[in-house]
């Protein structure tokens, strides 16, 4: 499709277990973000990349998050040793070029449950 | 810092009235203000924006107005429908280094027929 595109959708996991959410942006956006969005909340900034530049980590909560993208394009957020405090749903974005005024296309999110 | 104050955090409003949702912020280097709407189970979508040298823009039955002396923003609908029932965030973008978009809490607007 010609949108943001996130998988999975849903995620239930274990306490303890790792998950990996991936997110494939719109086609030539070089900036690409994670938000967390927890029930109620805001939109929590986690990470955002621009283009070969260091990613900016400034946002993530805690050294359990990690997060890559390969090759300009696909991005894999991972949480290693899930709490149940990272419940959430985790919505990736994409822009054009990054901190330019430029929309933000977001995708429909990967709601995460920690049991 | 860089947060976002919203207000309300829900609203209710008969179909057809005026809806206003307010953001301050206290940063005042911020000079871009968006505005999502996010549906249910949908990621949030771009409705109006303004920049800093701007003090009021218009998109049909959306408005948005800045006041930068002030730093606050705010969101007005007209004419209100049940399809902008939805949460709106408010967002500022600041400079330099910290470029990428803090947002608000959000307000869950309902338009009730």
């Amino acid at each position: 499709g010609a949108g943001v595109s996130q998988s999975p959708s849903n995620k239930v996991t274990e306490k303890g277990k790792d998950v990996e959410l991936r997110c494939d942006p719109i086609s030539g956006h070089t900036a690409l973000y994670w938000y967390r969005q927890s029930l109620g909340q805001g939109l929590e900034f986690l990470i955002y990349f621009q283009g070969n530049s260091a990613p900016d980590k400034s946002g993530l909560p805690s050294d359990r998050f990690s997060a890559e993208r390969t090759g300009g394009s696909v991005s894999t957020l991972t949480i290693q040793r899930t709490q149940q405090e990272d419940s959430a749903v985790y919505l990736c974005a994409s822009s054009l070029v990054f901190g330019f005024s430029g929309e933000l296309f977001f995708g429909e999110g990967s709601r995460l449950t920690v049991l | 810092g860089e947060n976002v104050e919203q207000h309300p955090s829900t609203l209710s409003v008969q179909e057809g009235d005026s809806a206003v949702i307010k953001c301050t912020y206290s940063d005042s280097a911020s000079n871009y203000f968006p505005w999502y709407k996010q549906e249910l189970g949908k990621g949030p979508q771009l409705i109006i924006d303004i920049r800093s040298n701007v003090g009021e823009k218009k998109d049909q039955r959306i408005a948005v107005t800045l006041n930068k002396t002030a730093k606050h923003f705010s969101l007005h609908i007209t004419e209100t429908q049940p399809e902008d029932s939805a949460v709106y965030f408010c967002a500022r973008q600041g400079s330099g280094s910290a470029r990428q978009l803090t947002f608000g809490s959000g307000t869950q607007l309902t338009v009730l027929p």
